[in-house]
């Protein structure tokens, strides 16, 4: 299974929203609704931020959400805020009990 | 509450084996398959595989064949990833996670640990 496509870097300004993309294909992204989402700032282990696409685990600020259309999935942060900066990555099911990350996107609030 | 609590970094030479451990509390250990997370220096995760805690059947991704083994100790909810042969390129932070495998996602992780290999 080959890594997801995510841009290397995305930015906003703090208030602003900001979305990034996770680009796979029909056998992975497009073939399951079971994308995820995890933020990892540095030195510290990954955190669920989404998963099934859209559903947000206890505890996570309704700022972050998931959707997807085709063989691409986006997470939307709104309301940016300074501790949102981190290393976001995506996630999916690849089928045969598989699964695969995406690259990487580095976050970074103006 | 959950935690997963691994072991403590290593330095490895090559050739050498290395046996990381990943200790689970705060719930019953096999209602959660276990996931492994190689992270390499500055570099994105790679996702290695998953083991089911309830049969210990492991599911290894492409590229982490071979070398690599999942096992567990049900009687004290620990499961292990052990390299043997250890190369340069192993050289990384591993993470273990609690894995939702019918739908792919982790949602409690492991602190990591630092596996080094040098000479």
């Amino acid at each position: 299974q080959s890594a997801l496509t995510q841009p290397p870097s995305a930015s906003g300004s703090p208030g602003q929203s900001v979305t990034i993309s996770c680009t796979g294909t029909s056998s992975d992204v497009g073939g399951y609704n079971y994308v995820s989402w995890y933020q990892q700032h540095p030195g510290k282990a990954p955190k669920l931020m989404i998963y099934e696409v859209t559903k947000r685990p206890s505890g996570v600020p309704d700022r972050f959400s998931g959707s997807k259309s085709g063989n691409t999935a986006s997470l939307t942060v709104s309301g940016l805020q300074a501790e949102d900066e981190a290393d976001y990555y995506c996630s999916s099911y690849a089928g045969s009990n598989m699964g695969v990350f995406g690259g990487g996107t580095k976050l970074t609030v103006l | 509450q959950v935690q997963l609590v691994q072991s403590g970094s290593e330095l490895k030479k090559p050739g050498a084996s290395v046996k990381v451990s990943c200790k689970a509390s705060g719930y019953t250990f096999t209602t959660y398959a276990m996931n492994w997370v190689r992270q390499a220096p500055g570099q994105g995760l790679e996702w290695m595989g998953w083991i089911n805690t309830k049969t210990g059947n492991p599911t290894y991704a492409r590229g982490f064949t071979g070398r690599f083994v999942f096992s567990l100790d049900t009687s004290v909810s620990t499961a292990y990833l052990q390299i043997s042969s250890l190369k340069a390129e192993d050289t990384g932070v591993y993470y273990c996670a609690r894995y939702h495998a019918g739908n792919s996602w982790s949602d409690y992780w492991g602190q990591g640990t630092l596996v080094t290999v040098s000479s």
